[in-house]
C-alpha cells in the first residue's frame, strides 16, 4: 500500500520570504501523480500544484514550486515570497496511474506566515 | 461561492441518533466522493460515486451508507455511531472518475458524537 509522510506538523514563515515543506512517500509504482493541496482556515481544500511521475522537470505554479526526487521518493514544496493568505493547511496527495482520483494524502502541515 | 455545497456544516448527535449528511455540487462532475478528516490523521477516503462504479473502503464501517441518487447529489446517512466518529466529513468531485487528479472540496461537516 502506498503510504504519504508529511514529517513537518507545523512550519512557520515570515511574510516575502521562502518556505518548503517537505513530503516523502512510499510506493512500488512507477507511473503515478503528486500533488499538494491547500486547506485554509475557511476549510475548503483546493489543488496548488500536480506533478506527473514521468516528467523529469519539476511542476511551477506563480510562488509555488516543487522538487521532485524521483529515487528518493521525495516531493517538497517551495512558497516564494510568502503571503498572509499562504498561511494553511498544506496536504501532499499521492495517486497511481490508472487508479482514478482515489488520492492518498499525507497527514498535512500546519505552515503560519508571520507580517 | 463553492461549487461544492455541504450541510450541515456543524452536526452534534448521539450514539443512538439517525442523522444524514448532504453534498451538492453545482460544477457538472460526474464523480463524488467523501473523505473522512480526523484530527492527527490523514484524510481517509470512505466512497467514491461515478456513472461508472461505486468504491468504498472496505475500513469504513456499515453505520456509514452512502447513497448518490444522481450525479450532482451525495448523501452520507449516519446511524449508530461512536464517539471516534467525530471528525470533519468532506465532500468532493471531479469531472470524470479516472481524471487529472483535482477535486474540488466542500467546506465539510463537523460531526461530533455524544
Amino acid at each position: 500500500a502506498q503510504t504519504v509522510t508529511q514529517s513537518q506538523p507545523e512550519m512557520s514563515v515570515q511574510e516575502a520570504e521562502t518556505v518548503t515543506l517537505s513530503c516523502t512517500y512510499d510506493t512500488s509504482e512507477s507511473d503515478y501523480y503528486l500533488f499538494w493541496y491547500k486547506q485554509p482556515p475557511s476549510r475548503q481544500m483546493i489543488l496548488v500544484i500536480r506533478q506527473e511521475a514521468y516528467k523529469q522537470q519539476n511542476a511551477t505554479e506563480n510562488r509555488f514550486s516543487v522538487n521532485f526526487q524521483k529515487a528518493a521518493k521525495s516531493f517538497s514544496l517551495k512558497i516564494s515570497d510568502s503571503q498572509l493568505g499562504d498561511a494553511a493547511m498544506y496536504f501532499c496527495a499521492y495517486r497511481r496511474n490508472n487508479a482514478g482520483n482515489m488520492l492518498t494524502f499525507g497527514g498535512g502541515t500546519r505552515l503560519m506566515v508571520k507580517p | 461561492e463553492t461549487g461544492v455545497t455541504q450541510t450541515p456544516r456543524h452536526l452534534v448527535m448521539g450514539m443512538t441518533n439517525k442523522k444524514s449528511l448532504k453534498c451538492e455540487q453545482h460544477l457538472g462532475h460526474n464523480a463524488m466522493y467523501w473523505y473522512k478528516q480526523s484530527a492527527k490523521k490523514p484524510l481517509e477516503l470512505m466512497f467514491v460515486y461515478s456513472l461508472e462504479e461505486r468504491v468504498e473502503n472496505n475500513s469504513v464501517p456499515s453505520r456509514f451508507s452512502p447513497e448518490c441518487p444522481n450525479s450532482s447529489h451525495l448523501f452520507l446517512h449516519l446511524h449508530t455511531l461512536q464517539p471516534e466518529d467525530s471528525a470533519l466529513y468532506l465532500c468532493a468531485s471531479s469531472p470524470t472518475p479516472r481524471g487529472t487528479g483535482e477535486l474540488f472540496f466542500g467546506e465539510g461537516s463537523r460531526l461530533t458524537v455524544l
